[in-house]
C-alpha cells in the first residue's frame, strides 16, 4: 500500500530536549516536505527536499533540521525544542519537484507538545 | 512568495444546501490549484484540483472554477451532506512544488 509513515503519532517532550520525527515514503517520490498546523494558520511549510542530499527552506525554518540521505527518509530535527513548537506536523511527499501539478500525500501527523 | 488568501473560515449550512470556498493568490506565476480535505483528527487529502490551462472542473457533487485573470479560484459542493463536514485548504504551486496553503475553511454541515 502506497504510503507516508511518520513516527511518533504523539510525542510530549521538555524544553531543550533534542528530538527527531521520522517520516519515511514507499512510492518512490522525489519531494518530500514538512509542515506545522496550528489553529487559524493552516499548513505552514518548514522545509522542503527536491531529492536526495537537495533540501531548502520553507515558509517558518527557524528551530529546526532536515536531512535527506536516502530518497525515502526526510527526518525532521529538533536539536533544542521550546514550547512555540508545539504544534501538529505533517511530512508530505509528491512524486516530482519540477512537475509542478502532482498530488501530495500526507503522512498521519505527528502530534508534538513542548512543556 | 506566494500568499493564498481563502474565505470564508467558517461556513454552516443545512443539508442539502450548497457550500462555496472563495481562495485568491498572489503570485501570476502558480499554475496548480489543489484543494484538500481534513476530516477531524485525520490527515489532508486531495479532493480535487485544476490547472491554470482550465476554468472549471467537476467531480460528482463538488466543482472547482479558476478565474487567472483575477487570481481567484473557488471551491463549489452541491447538496451537501454531513460527511461533508471537515476543514478545507486550498492551495497553489509555484515553482518548484512548493504548495502555499490558505488557512483553511472549517465546512459543518447540519442534518
Amino acid at each position: 500500500e502506497a504510503q507516508v509513515t511518520q513516527n511518533p503519532r504523539y510525542l510530549i517532550t521538555v524544553t531543550g530536549k533534542k528530538l527527531t520525527v521520522t517520516c519515511s515514503q514507499n512510492m518512490n517520490h522525489e519531494y518530500m516536505s514538512w509542515y506545522r498546523q496550528d489553529p487559524g494558520l493552516g499548513l505552514r511549510q518548514i522545509y522542503y527536499s527536491m531529492n536526495v542530499e537537495v533540501t531548502d527552506k520553507g515558509d517558518v525554518p527557524e528551530g529546526y533540521k532536515v536531512s535527506r540521505k536516502e530518497k525515502r527518509n526526510f527526518p525532521l530535527i529538533l536539536e533544542s525544542p521550546s514550547p512555540n513548537q508545539t504544534s501538529l506536523y505533517f511530512c508530505a511527499s509528491m512524486l516530482s519537484g519540477v512537475v509542478s501539478n502532482t498530488e501530495a500525500f500526507f503522512g498521519q501527523g505527528t502530534r508534538l507538545t513542548v512543556v | 512568495g506566494e500568499n493564498v488568501e481563502q474565505h470564508p473560515s467558517t461556513l454552516s449550512v443545512q443539508e442539502g444546501d450548497s457550500a462555496v470556498i472563495k481562495c485568491t493568490y498572489s503570485d501570476s506565476a502558480s499554475n496548480y490549484f489543489p484543494w484538500y480535505k481534513q476530516e477531524l483528527g485525520k490527515r489532508p487529502q486531495l479532493i480535487i484540483d485544476i490547472r491554470s490551462n482550465v476554468g472549471e472542473k467537476k467531480d460528482q457533487r463538488i466543482a472547482v472554477t479558476l478565474n487567472k485573470t483575477a487570481k481567484h479560484f473557488s471551491l463549489h459542493i452541491t447538496e451537501t451532506q454531513p460527511e461533508d463536514s471537515a476543514v478545507y485548504f486550498c492551495a497553489a504551486v509555484s515553482g518548484y512544488s512548493t504548495l502555499t496553503f490558505g488557512k483553511g475553511t472549517m465546512l459543518l454541515v447540519s442534518p
